[in-house]
């Protein structure tokens, strides 16, 4: 298995709270993303990096921040956590984009927030 | 906007069939196409990899066609046991990855 671990796996909180989640990767994957999963939705991007302190917005950016300090760890942040934020996160990695690859994901990180 | 059908949304089979999951897409500019495997309340496991150039990969009982032309890819499982049943999303490539909305399969023992 691909070497990723999400952080926490499991967290409830209330709306207006600020949330962090963290995605660790020990492949030195350049590339790392954050997507949830929603019922009838599928997956969706939220943002992703092509590098340390590089990164970009996906289709569903808004009300989330990312920042990648180190090329082994992404942050997702949640600045004022809704509702329609409770929602399954995965964070997944690769080592080429446009092209991407072969991605490997994480266990998920399930957030719901009240 | 590339959108990502897979059809059926759920498929229930005695064990020992052999069965074909369905993923069509819309536009065929793509890289690559990737099988994806989900268990209930896990990640995604990558299960095979298409490249726009290639036809199938294969993987043990599992084989992966593709067709860039008419937009659709096909995922073939040969005799099904209950182990396979799970969630199968197709996703393809193409500056971002685009996910299907899966195919739960239930494999009956």
């Amino acid at each position: 298995d691909a070497g990723i671990t999400q952080s926490p796996r499991h967290k409830v909180t209330e709306t207006g709270t600020p949330v962090t989640l963290r995605c660790h990767q020990t492949e030195n994957h350049r590339y790392m993303y954050w997507y949830r999963q929603d019922p009838g939705h599928g997956l969706r991007l939220i943002h992703y990096s092509y590098g340390v302190k590089d990164t970009d917005k996906g289709e569903v950016s808004d009300g989330y921040s990312v920042s990648r300090s180190k090329t082994e760890d992404f942050l997702l942040t949640l600045e004022s956590a809704t509702s329609s934020q409770t929602s399954v996160y995965f964070c997944a990695i690769g080592q080429r984009s446009g092209d991407t690859g072969e991605l490997f994901f994480g266990e998920g990180s399930r957030l719901t927030v009240l | 906007k590339q959108e990502v059908t897979q059809i059926p949304a759920a498929l229930s089979v005695p064990e020992g069939e052999n069965l074909v999951l369905n993923c069509s897409f819309t536009d065929s500019a793509i890289y690559n196409l990737q099988w994806f495997r989900q268990d209930p309340g896990k990640g995604l496991t990558s299960l095979l990899l298409i490249q726009s150039s290639q036809r199938e990969q294969t993987s043990g009982r599992l084989n992966a066609s593709l067709d860039k032309s008419s937009g659709r890819s096909t995922l073939y499982i040969a005799a099904s046991q209950p182990g396979d049943s799970a969630t199968y999303l197709c996703a393809v490539s193409a500056r971002q990855l685009t996910f299907g909305s899966g195919t739960q399969l239930t494999v009956l023992p």
